[in-house]
């Protein structure tokens, strides 16, 4: 099964730009994987999917035009442009694997960002 | 409007069981895996395993194995999950999620989060 590897903290500030890494392991390279946005005392929520390339589908409800993804090799990113006060949270990758009795799903750490 | 209504916070000695119930609205119950991912304060998200409503398999982490059981009750819409022999490592917040209604790609689709405190 796959691992995901997210640094555990970001920082920047208000109206600037910034990447969010999600590193698979080892062999992974063809898999997809799903962004989730964690809010201060909030459930996640789904942000987007990213293969090898961009966007797989369509944003979760509310994701602003702000928010895209790229994906090339093991790396997926977020990139977050124009950041606002209300993207401070957690951001988590996570990825599955398998089908009904060979299943799992994995999640990466987890990103805290930090809005300055 | 695909939704995902949980139960009450829950608050338990160690040894106690909790039952989850996640009730589902706005697409067939059956067509969709429900998740449970746990959530233990301060830390992130780990899933627990999966419920087929329409047949009612499940499957499990190991580390949940034997302690979780996950069913669902096509006649009410309705996602369970069970934890027996709580310990306080128990302590955290239980999300329901599903993935798939609408073509939605992703699981996009989460409870509210249920908060379960294992505590003497």
């Amino acid at each position: 099964q796959p691992a995901l590897t997210q640094p555990p903290s970001a920082s920047a500030s208000l109206g600037a730009s910034v990447t969010l890494t999600c590193t698979l392991s080892s062999g992974y390279s063809n898999y997809k994987v799903d962004w989730y946005q964690q809010r201060p005392g909030k459930g996640p929520r789904f942000v987007m999917r990213v293969g090898t390339g961009e966007i797989v589908g369509s944003k979760g409800d509310g994701i602003p035009d702000r928010f895209s993804v790229l994906g090339s090799g093991l790396h997926r990113s977020l990139t977050i442009k124009n950041i606002q006060e209300e993207d401070e949270g957690d951001y988590y990758c996570g990825a599955d694997h398998g089908s009904q009795y060979n299943f799992v799903w994995v999640f990466g750490g987890g990103t805290k960002l930090t809005v300055l | 409007e695909v939704q995902l209504v949980q139960s009450g916070a829950e608050v338990k000695r160690p040894g106690a069981a909790v039952k989850i119930s996640c009730k589902v609205s706005g697409y067939t119950f059956s067509d969709y895996y429900i998740h449970w991912v746990q959530q233990a304060p301060g830390k992130g998200l780990e899933w627990m395993g999966l419920v087929d409503p329409e047949d009612g398999e499940a499957m499990y982490v190991e580390k949940f194995q034997g302690r979780v059981t996950l069913t669902a009750d096509r006649s009410g819409d309705t996602a369970y999950m069970e934890m027996s022999s709580l310990r306080s490592e128990d302590t955290a917040i239980y999300y329901c999620v599903t993935g798939g209604p609408g073509g939605s790609v992703g699981y996009a689709f989460w409870g509210q989060g249920t908060l379960v405190t294992v505590s003497s």
